[in-house]
């Protein structure tokens, strides 16, 4: 079974709106870690936004919001008001067990945004 | 900018040839990676060295040599390529003792083997 899913193989939005891109998680461990990055075509993989399952807010980050829902298993990355620079795929991504020291990361197979003016 | 410099850019090699990715980061974190991404899918994990050390191999062929000289880089030594082992390469690091385990990771090498 995969550790992430993200159903929405591309996503469009117009500028200064607001999209979500769906993120669902598999795990049996009672601690584990999501994350957002994004990746413009240049692909560098860009941090955004985490939140851990302990965590009882939902992680911001500027105009990055997590709707982290346990019951379930979504974290789905929120962003406000669009850029056009905001462009890019974004992958879902966690990690498991409290205090890996070894980052090991399951991605999903990303959502490309793309922003139109 | 990254904090994580991953040399050359672009690398374009043939099957015979011996080439070296490097990776170099001095943010003083003690793990250090190395991803393959295909075109339009995730990355994939390769190796993971934590202090210096050889911690995971990911079942990655021999012509795939992974080498951490000192904790601020980390070199992939390349030898005997197939085609399709042509993919952009990333180095990420961490500190492996933080829970939120964020990789910082750099903006890859393009590899295009011939």
């Amino acid at each position: 079974a995969q550790k992430i899913t993200q159903t929405q193989p591309g996503m469009f939005v117009q500028e200064k709106e607001a999209v979500t891109l769906d993120c669902t998680y598999d795990t049996s461990d009672p601690s584990y870690g999501l994350f957002w990055y994004k990746q413009p075509s240049s692909g560098e993989m860009i941090f955004l936004i985490y939140q851990g399952s302990y965590d009882q807010q939902n992680a911001t980050e500027g105009r990055y919001s997590l709707n982290f829902q346990k019951a379930r298993k979504s974290a789905n990355l929120v962003i406000s008001a669009s850029q056009l620079g905001d462009s890019a795929m974004y992958f879902c991504a966690m990690r498991e067990g409290r205090g890996s020291t070894l980052g090991r990361l399951y991605f999903g197979r990303g959502t490309q945004l793309t922003v139109w003016p | 900018d990254t904090e994580v410099t991953q040399t050359p850019k672009h690398l374009v090699m043939g099957m015979t040839n011996k080439k070296s990715l490097k990776c170099e980061q001095h943010m003083g974190h003690r793990a250090m990676y190395w991803y393959k991404q295909k075109a339009k899918k995730p990355p994939e994990l390769m190796f993971v060295y934590s202090y210096e050390k050889l911690s995971i191999n990911e079942s990655v062929p021999s012509r795939f040599s992974p080498e951490c000289p000192n904790s601020s880089l980390l070199n992939l030594h390349l030898h005997a390529l197939q085609p399709e082992d042509s993919a952009l390469y990333l180095c990420a690091s961490s500190q492996p003792w933080e829970n939120t385990g964020e990789l910082f990771f750099g903006e890859g090498s393009r590899l295009t083997v011939l």
